[in-house]
């Protein structure tokens, strides 16, 4: 059974860094792309960005808002994908999602339940 | 950017009533790489269609997905009691991913 776990979320100040771990089971984890996600209360779904498997590069993509501040990174040993958060906002306040995305396209097929950030003073 | 906007914002149907569930596109999405998502309060969103008009697995018949281009609808053909929830649509061809704002289906 494919499952994924996001933890790492908790209150934090602006201005200051957290990282959050998605931990896979279930399925070969070198072999799939991971994502991240966000929704900030009551708001709709917010793409943050993805990082492509080792055979293609292990290259990453990031949406406008957090490029530059944010960094996903792998640990295929541990089956485990990162989302670095430095130089946090108040607007980055969410609940925050990784997906394994399927398809070249990377389309996400099975998601995590979610950890959530709160950036507060 | 390709924005998405999703119609009507909420939806008042009883069970057992057809649910129908638009998501319209600012540009054409590449190869109709459009998905439906289902998310109820507290948990993930759930894949329901992929290709515009492909289900996920496990995905019952009622639902179903049809559309190109910049047109696109998702189908409850019967609504059951676990159906009511929120909707979203998403386009994957392109960074940055996008989704429309959601639509909810409530118990009328």
């Amino acid at each position: 059974e494919v499952q994924l776990v996001e933890s790492g979320g908790t209150l934090v100040q602006p201005g200051r860094s957290l990282r959050l771990s998605c931990t896979a089971s279930g399925f070969t984890f070198d072999d799939y792309a991971m994502s991240w996600f966000r929704q900030a209360p009551g708001k709709g779904l917010e793409w943050v960005g993805f990082i492509r498997s080792n055979s293609y590069g292990g290259t990453t993509e990031y949406a406008a808002s957090v490029k530059g501040r944010f960094t996903i990174s792998r640990d295929d040993s541990k089956s485990i994908a990162y989302l670095q958060m430095n130089s946090l906002k108040t607007a980055d306040t969410a609940v925050y999602y990784c997906s394994r995305l399927i398809t070249a396209a990377g389309l996400s097929d099975f998601w995590g339940q979610g950890t959530l950030v709160t950036v507060s003073s | 950017d390709i924005e998405l906007t999703q119609s009507p914002g909420t939806l008042s149907l009883s069970p057992g009533e057809r649910a129908t569930l638009s998501c319209r596109a600012s540009q054409s999405v590449s190869l109709n790489y459009l998905a439906w998502f289902q998310q109820k309060p507290g948990q993930a969103p759930r894949l329901l269609i992929y290709g515009a008009s492909s289900r996920a697995t496990g995905i019952p018949d009622r639902f179903s997905g049809s559309g190109s281009g910049t047109d696109f609808t998702l189908t409850i053909s019967r609504l059951e009691p676990e159906d009511f929830a929120v909707y979203f649509c998403q386009q994957y061809g392109r960074s940055p991913r996008t989704f429309g704002q959601g639509t909810k289906v409530e118990i009328k």
